[in-house]
């Protein structure tokens, strides 16, 4: 079975500081690993797609399959980067995404 | 497009009543989902549909949710009896598979509160 596990309910950084929001997954075979982010009184979005190894806002995620963790990081948290963060996995065959408990990011001025 | 829409945005009821969440995917999209949001245990995968049909109802908590997709355009979730516990955000979202996954597109939610 696939399995998302973020570890942290809340974490709070102060602006400026460096983020990660931590990953792990658990899958037998190759997964697709996204993060969704939404923002208050807006509709949850992608942030980004491991596949597309793209930095969105500043955000970058690696998939290390050793330690099947896909961490979110950010060298520098702005104040507007406060928000629910999942973290999620499609399997290789399907398209449904299982996505993690959440954690939500908050950056103190 | 006006996106996925789901309806109501806000729904407060008793214990044992009848509750009925709706969604309208965006066009075009042959894939839809239900997933239920909490606190304890963020987003939950209840059930999708490929072009009308259920795919994977694994997620469905128990028999007293049902799920339905007449058309490309409507779907409903529905929960009879309901019961505090059901009290969370239903969010419905949909995708197109054509191509290639590449991603959901989330409806506002449905906030649901059983007293």
């Amino acid at each position: 079975a696939q399995r998302v596990t973020q570890p942290e309910k809340l974490l709070s950084v102060f602006k400026g500081a460096p983020v990660e929001l931590k990953c792990n997954y658990s899958y037998s075979g190759s997964p697709e690993l996204f993060w969704y982010v939404q923002y208050s009184r807006q509709r949850l979005q992608l942030l980004l797609r491991h596949i597309s190894r793209e930095s969105i806002k500043g955000f970058t995620a690696d998939l290390n399959k050793g330690e099947t963790s896909f961490h979110l990081k950010k060298p520098f948290a702005q104040e507007e980067d406060s928000a629910m963060y999942y973290c999620a996995l499609r399997p290789l065959s399907g398209n449904k995404l299982v996505f993690g408990a959440g954690t939500i990011l908050r950056v103190k001025s | 497009d006006a996106g996925v829409i789901q309806s109501p945005r806000h729904e407060v009821t008793e214990m044992g009543q009848e509750v009925t969440l709706r969604c309208k995917p965006i066009s075009g999209h042959d894939y839809l989902f239900w997933y239920r949001q909490t606190m304890m245990r963020g987003l939950e995968l209840l059930i999708y549909f490929n072009n009308n049909v259920p795919i994977d109802d694994s997620g469905m908590p128990e028999d007293r949710f049902s799920a339905k997709m007449p058309n490309a355009s409507f779907s409903t979730l529905k929960i009879q009896p309901s019961e505090p516990r059901d009290s969370a955000v239903y969010f419905c979202a949909s995708s197109f598979g054509g191509a290639g996954f590449e991603k959901l597109f989330f409806g506002s939610g449905t906030q649901l509160s059983v007293l």
